[in-house]
């Protein structure tokens, strides 16, 4: 059973059409929700972290939201030069930094 | 900015040999990462490395890697006798503070096992 699931597996936009994308997560005793952007054929680049439900964070078109045991991260008008894979990843527990992955959601932004 | 820096950027090596993937963190960074990407399946952890021991591994970190902080820049995955099911990418990453913090990753290094 995945304990972090993203949806949808991948978006189309137009340019300037505003959508959310949604993590949610199954793990017990949460110490953070990271998203981070990835590019094809490069690593993973953070975005923001989020520690505890009703937390808001924003960096210009994009606002990330944590629940109890879900997380958004909503873009706003949206441009070409946003599409990228958008991941989402819990650390739990005692671990020491090990990040549990989703599958991510590959947006594409067209003009 | 600082980035941590991975080489080399893709390897070809044959079924039961050897690699080395090599990494320089950024500086002032205390807390050290390897993982890996399949190709079109998630990110796993493979291992986090502090104070020059291994502090967390995987199922996948068997004995067939290993870890190393040879000097004070470098920090390496070894995987001595490779399989074809360990063609990935392998991403390097690091933190100043360890859990709860942001990792900073490398661009990756794409393993081809032939």
């Amino acid at each position: 059973e995945d304990q972090v699931t993203q949806s949808p597996e991948a978006l189309r936009l137009q340019e300037g059409e505003s959508s959310s994308l949604n993590c949610s997560y199954t793990v017990s005793g949460l110490r953070g929700l990271f998203w981070y952007r990835q590019d094809p054929g490069k690593g993973p680049e953070f975005l923001f972290t989020l520690y505890s439900a009703g937390e808001e964070k924003e960096k210009e078109r994009l606002k990330a939201t944590l629940t109890k045991k879900e997380s958004f991260l909503h873009i706003t008008a949206p441009k070409p030069e946003d599409s990228a894979t958008y991941l989402c990843a819990v650390q739990f527990g005692g671990s020491q930094g090990n990040l549990i992955f989703g599958k991510g959601t590959k947006l594409s932004v067209k003009p | 900015e600082p980035e941590v820096t991975q080489t080399p950027s893709h390897q070809v090596t044959q079924m039961g040999q050897e690699v080395i993937l090599r990494c320089v963190p950024i500086s002032n960074h205390l807390y050290f990462y390897w993982y890996r990407q399949i190709l079109g399946q998630k990110v796993e952890f493979l291992v986090s490395f502090y104070n020059n021991e291994i502090s967390e591994k995987s199922e996948i970190f068997d004995d067939q890697f290993s870890v190393e902080r040879p000097d004070g820049s470098n920090f390496t995955l070894k995987i001595r006798s490779t399989k074809l099911e360990d063609s990935a990418m392998y991403f390097c990453a690091s933190s100043q503070q360890g859990s709860n913090e942001k990792l900073f990753f490398g661009s990756g290094t794409q393993l081809s096992v032939l």
